[in-house]
């Protein structure tokens, strides 16, 4: 079965940092661009990031929201997406999510998606 | 950035009523769009990919149509399952976009 499953999740102080895991299992990590996704409370969908896939050597796209404070990362020896989040403030708590995007011509979506896990930054 | 208009914000249809939704581009993506079921306190559902192809296991019930600015949604015959709230994302450049959000109640 594909899946992506994410962890790490937790309470924050403001200013404070956290590393969130995506592990993926069932297809093969590499060949797919990964993506995060947030959703804070009560709110519509945020796009985070991307991490390209092997061929386009993992490079990485933010939004301006978080540009400069999160950074995406893989280890493909773990199967492992990473998003590293510093300068944490109040507006990024949220559910974060981790979804594999589509391959194949013309394909444009993200097709699996992790159960998500909560970050709450508060003192 | 290219913003995602979606309308209405708020729906409320009953069972086996054809539903649309819109969703409108502020620029050209041509059909890097996609549509996706949330329900509460789960993951996004991918609907609809590339502006009208059908995601494996989703219903043919729903469709997708529009390239360029103007999307539509279109649950043919709504069934008590289909309610929540709908995304539109535009993947044609970066940022990635989603729209606000449709919620689609059952009467």
């Amino acid at each position: 079965e594909m899946q992506v499953v994410e962890s790490g999740g937790g309470l924050v102080q403001p200013g404070g940092s956290l590393r969130l895991s995506c592990a993926a299992s069932g297809f093969t990590f590499s060949d797919h661009y990964m993506d995060w996704v947030r959703q804070a409370p009560g709110k519509g969908l945020e796009w985070v990031g991307r991490s390209r896939n092997k061929v386009n050597t993992y490079t990485t796209e933010y939004a301006a929201s978080v540009k400069g404070r999160f950074t995406i990362s893989r280890d493909v020896s773990k199967n492992s997406l990473y998003l590293h989040m510093n300068s944490l403030t109040t507006e990024d708590t949220a559910v974060y999510y981790c979804a594999r995007y589509l391959t194949g011509a013309g394909a444009a979506g993200l097709d699996i998606w992790g159960q998500g896990t909560v970050v709450t930054v508060s003192s | 950035d290219i913003q995602l208009t979606q309308s209405p914000s708020f729906l409320s249809a009953s069972v086996g009523d054809r539903v649309t939704i819109t969703c409108r581009a502020s620029q050209g993506i041509s059909s890097y769009l996609a549509w996706y079921q949330q329900k509460p306190g789960k993951a996004p559902k991918l609907l609809i990919y590339a502006a009208s192809t059908l995601q494996g296991g989703v219903p043919s019930r729903f469709s997708g149509s529009g390239s360029g600015t103007e999307f539509t949604l279109t649950i043919s015959s709504l069934q008590p399952e289909d309610f929540g709230t709908y995304y539109c994302q535009q993947l044609n450049s970066y940022p990635i976009t989603f729209g606000q959000g449709t919620r689609l109640e059952i009467k």
